[in-house]
């Protein structure tokens, strides 16, 4: 079965500094991932999915990851946040038919 | 364009009451999943259906039942609610063997009071 990680459970950047979020996968096959981005008492918003091909992906609000299967990693980042990037991020594996889901990762941030 | 359609969008309800959540997917998705969401928790996955049929179950409780009809809406039957069952419940749908347009409705959060 697959399995997603998030080892960050919280991070604090201050706005206009960069981010990156950390999300370990384990699928046996090619994996389908995801990022996911949810505000307090809102629904899931995707962010940018990796199927194939460049293993660099650009997503929406200026969000990138990058696959790199020899470290089973899916990076989540972001060059300068802006003070409404502060969310909880989900990083997400597809496998049979299924979404696993990480812990999430809160990320605040201040002035 | 036409998203996933969840409703309602909020429910009370009170221990050992039933509650009834919807979903409506994307046109021409034969694909339903429902998960569900603790506070503060991850989503986590509870059944899926295919073309009407029951194609993959999680953690699920006996309690709660799913089914998906022929217009491929689907709904979720929570019985005998207990205060653990408050959550935000997300469907999604999809395509199969076009997963990669997997989307997500907004949510129905249900508090047991």
């Amino acid at each position: 079965a697959q399995s997603v990680t998030q080892p960050d459970i919280h991070i604090t950047v201050s706005e206009g500094a960069s981010l990156e979020l950390r999300c370990n996968y384990s699928y046996g096959a090619t994996p389908y991932l995801f990022w996911y981005v949810q505000s307090p008492g809102q629904g899931l918003q995707l962010l940018l999915k990796y199927f194939s091909g460049d293993t660099l992906v650009q997503g929406i609000k200026g969000f990138e990851a990058e696959f790199k299967r020899s470290q089973s990693s899916f990076n989540l980042r972001k060059p300068s946040v802006h003070w409404s990037d502060a969310a909880e991020y989900f990083c997400a594996v597809e496998g049979s038919y299924k979404l696993s889901f990480g812990a999430g990762t809160t990320v605040t941030v201040r002035a | 364009a036409a998203g996933v359609i969840q409703s309602p969008r909020h429910l009370i309800k009170e221990k050992r009451e039933t509650a009834t959540l919807k979903c409506y997917p994307i046109p021409r998705h034969d694909t339903v999943y429902w998960y569900q969401q603790g506070p503060g928790q991850d989503p986590q996955f509870l059944i899926s259906f295919y073309e009407k049929m029951q194609s993959d179950k999680g953690s699920i409780p006996d309690r709660f039942s799913a089914q998906q009809f022929s217009d491929y809406h689907s709904e979720l039957n929570m019985s005998s609610l207990e205060l653990g069952d408050s959550a935000l419940y997300f469907c999604a749908s999809s395509s199969r063997g076009d997963e990669e347009k997997l989307f997500f409705g907004s949510g129905t959060q249900l508090s047991v009071l």
